[in-house]
């Protein structure tokens, strides 16, 4: 139980289009899902946290407008990197949390490579 | 704020050796406390957990018991696999509020790399 997947796992765009992920909980229903960055050697930065029918909340320093979340439903978030540049490149990883526990279940993560 | 820290790796060791990987915390309240584990090029895995003070978490042969006194939170395996070659990132999680629990705070990751 507990499956989190995430889609696509590779992506490479060109500079200045859009790129979105999607990250589905396949087993459970997922109240509050999160989104990570991860850089090489490093530990995960969270971007953002989001609940079902509600908007994103953002940490200190990521911009908005230019990582777009999206929790419609309670298996369902989307992360749509717009306006993509080559420092965007990364490893995007999404968790998602369901009712009752702390824990957290992770998605297999997405290479992003702009060109 | 809450915080995490970890042993510095990366850590080698042989097949079959054991393995201690220390984890320090800081935080108010009573966090929940987590070990993950991230093989190369994956998402992170939930490798065990512990809830409250003295609970003991264990999984896949790893041990980690939840020490309120020392604030710590050190996984252990007695023969650790080259299978077991991953990093490993202690986390916690407090409460946002009531019941609803709060973001995960990483520690920075333990490379372990183990050689036949």
């Amino acid at each position: 139980g507990a499956v989190v997947s995430q889609h696509p796992s590779r992506v490479i765009c060109k500079s200045g289009t859009s790129v979105k992920i999607e990250c589905r909980s396949l087993d459970f229903q997922a109240t509050t899902m999160f989104w990570y960055r991860q850089f090489p050697k490093q530990s995960l930065m969270l971007m953002a946290t989001s609940n079902e029918g509600s908007k994103a909340t953002y940490e200190q320093g990521v911009e908005k407008d230019k990582f777009l979340i999206n929790h419609a439903s309670l298996t369902l978030s989307t992360l749509t990197v717009t306006s993509a540049h080559p420092e965007d490149s990364s490893f995007y990883i999404c968790s998602a949390r369901g009712i009752g526990g702390p824990e957290q279940y992770f998605g297999p993560g997405t290479r992003l490579t702009v060109t | 704020g809450n915080s995490v820290t970890q042993m510095e790796g990366p850590v080698t060791l042989s097949e079959e050796a054991f393995l201690t990987i220390n984890c320090t915390y800081t935080a108010t309240g009573y966090p929940s406390l987590f070990w993950y584990v991230q093989y190369p090029g994956e998402g992170l895995q939930l490798l065990l957990k512990a809830t409250k003070a003295d609970d003991k978490g264990s999984n896949k042969g790893f041990e980690a018991t939840y020490r309120k006194e020392t604030t710590s939170f050190h996984l252990e395996k007695g023969s650790v696999q080259v299978s077991d070659s991953a990093v490993y990132f202690c986390a916690l999680s407090d409460k946002a509020g009531g019941t609803s629990y709060g973001k995960l705070t990483f520690g920075q990751g333990t490379i372990l790399t183990v050689h036949p």
